[in-house]
């Protein structure tokens, strides 16, 4: 139980334009989703949580209007790196939790190469 | 406020010895404490947590952790290594499960 999907899996795309992530939980509803942001060689960097239905919750000195997310229902989060420049080339990983767990379920992540 | 130390950046052992993986965590509130594994370009995995039950937290491929709230510690054991252990190696503490700390991780390499 407590899986977590993304899709892509790896997106590589030319610089302006914009990319959209999803992750998905497959088997169970998570109240409150998470985006983390990892270079290589490095640990995770939290961008932003959202609440279903709710303005995401971003990190200070992440760009709200450069990384959108949306997490429209209890099994969808999405984010979306619009006009895409080569810096933001990065693994990008979701996770979700629920009330029920004291702890976050982690999907496998995107790779995201902007040419 | 809470907060995650690795003390080892890079270990290497050979295959076959054990390992030890350093972490010390603060936390304000009793918290959880998690270790998670990473390979090349993929996803977390988690190994074992521990949520205030037994102190001795068993996890999977042979791992374990034992929580020491004396020490603050949190370390990750294995008897003995197998080269698919090599991976980096994250410990987080959480209060709640909706903020994670990250360690900065830890790079394990195992010699054949």
């Amino acid at each position: 139980g407590a899986v977590v999907s993304q899709h892509p899996s790896w997106v590589i795309c030319k610089s302006g334009t914009s990319v959209k992530i999803e992750c998905r939980s497959l088997d169970f509803q998570a109240t409150t989703m998470f985006w983390y942001r990892q270079f290589p060689k490095q640990s995770l960097m939290l961008m932003a949580t959202s609440n279903e239905g709710s303005k995401a919750t971003y990190e200070q000195g992440v760009e709200k209007d450069k990384f959108l997310i949306n997490h429209a229902s209890l099994t969808l989060s999405t984010l979306t790196v619009t006009s895409a420049h080569p810096e933001d080339s990065s693994f990008y990983i979701c996770s979700a939790s629920t009330y029920q767990h004291n702890e976050q379920f982690f999907g496998p992540g995107t790779r995201l190469t902007v040419l | 406020a809470q907060s995650v130390t690795q003390l080892d950046s890079h270990v290497s052992v050979s295959e076959g010895t054990p390992v030890l993986l350093r972490c010390n965590y603060s936390s304000s509130y009793s918290p959880s404490l998690f270790w998670y594994v990473q390979h090349p370009n993929k996803g977390l995995q988690l190994l074992l947590k521990y949520t205030s039950a037994a102190t001795l937290v068993k996890g999977i491929n042979g791992f374990e952790a034992e929580f020491k709230k004396s020490e603050t510690s949190f370390h990750l054991t294995k008897p003995s290594a197998h080269m698919s252990d090599a991976a980096e190696y994250f410990c987080v503490v959480s209060a709640t499960g909706n903020q994670f700390y990250f360690g900065t991780g830890t790079s394990l390499t195992v010699i054949p």
